[in-house]
């Protein structure tokens, strides 16, 4: 079953301007990942952000992660054309197998 | 090269033929998964590989779905008497093993059965 969850579904925003995508999910986690997917093909592995840490940065990406809400937001900043394509966040669970579940995905669109 | 390759990039079939999905991964990365992915969803978790231990087959949706990873190197996904809902892009990843590691995904099959 699906873990994680992002929202919004679909963001279309001007270029320039910051884009936040959340993601919730239910149950303890390890850590918490997000990826990028251009076209429908192989994702790209953003940034990953600990149980234990409360903010990460990465170049114009900002990933926060609350245990307490069992959420984790990735802001964008200044966003490019470039930026359009699906993030897909993917928990990574405490105990058990050492696999990831991946939420459903938002469509970020950047128009120029 | 060093990323993780499938073959074939694309794979157009017949309802009811059989089919092989071939997986390389980074060398030395004990970890191997499979994924699939229907048009505008998520990825789906098919069966996960780690080193020499038994793999997780729990996510296979069917008994028609079977892999293998041959010399702890490469995988082979195979689909048997394939479905028109088999369709969809499968994926690969590799990882290093450690728990929760990142994961490095292949360019994908996109599977299409007529």
């Amino acid at each position: 079953s699906q873990q994680g969850e992002e929202d919004p579904q679909a963001l279309s925003i001007q270029e320039g301007e910051n884009a936040t995508m959340n993601c919730s999910y239910k149950t303890s986690i390890n850590n918490l990942q997000w990826y990028r997917q251009n076209s429908g093909r192989g994702l790209v592995h953003l940034i990953l952000i600990r149980s234990n840490e409360r903010e990460k940065h990465s170049g114009r990406l900002r990933v926060t992660l609350d245990t307490s809400k069992k959420s984790s937001s990735l802001l964008i900043t200044a966003s490019r054309a470039a930026d359009t394509a699906s993030y897909f966040c993917a928990t990574g669970p405490i105990q058990g197998a050492q696999k990831l579940v991946f939420g459903q995905g938002t469509r970020l669109t950047i128009n120029p | 090269g060093a990323g993780v390759s499938q073959s074939p990039s694309n794979k157009v079939t017949e309802k009811g033929k059989d089919v092989e999905l071939r997986c390389d991964p980074i060398s030395g990365h004990t970890a191997l998964y499979w994924y699939r992915q229907s048009l505008g969803q998520g990825l789906e978790f098919l069966i996960y590989f780690q080193g020499n231990s038994a793999p997780d087959k729990s996510g296979l949706p069917s008994d028609r779905f079977s892999a293998e990873r041959t010399g702890g190197s490469v995988s082979t996904l195979t689909i048997q008497r394939t479905q028109q809902e088999d369709s969809a892009v499968y994926l690969c990843a590799s990882s290093l093993g450690v728990t929760n590691n990142e994961q490095f995904f292949g360019p994908g099959t996109r599977l299409t059965v007529l």
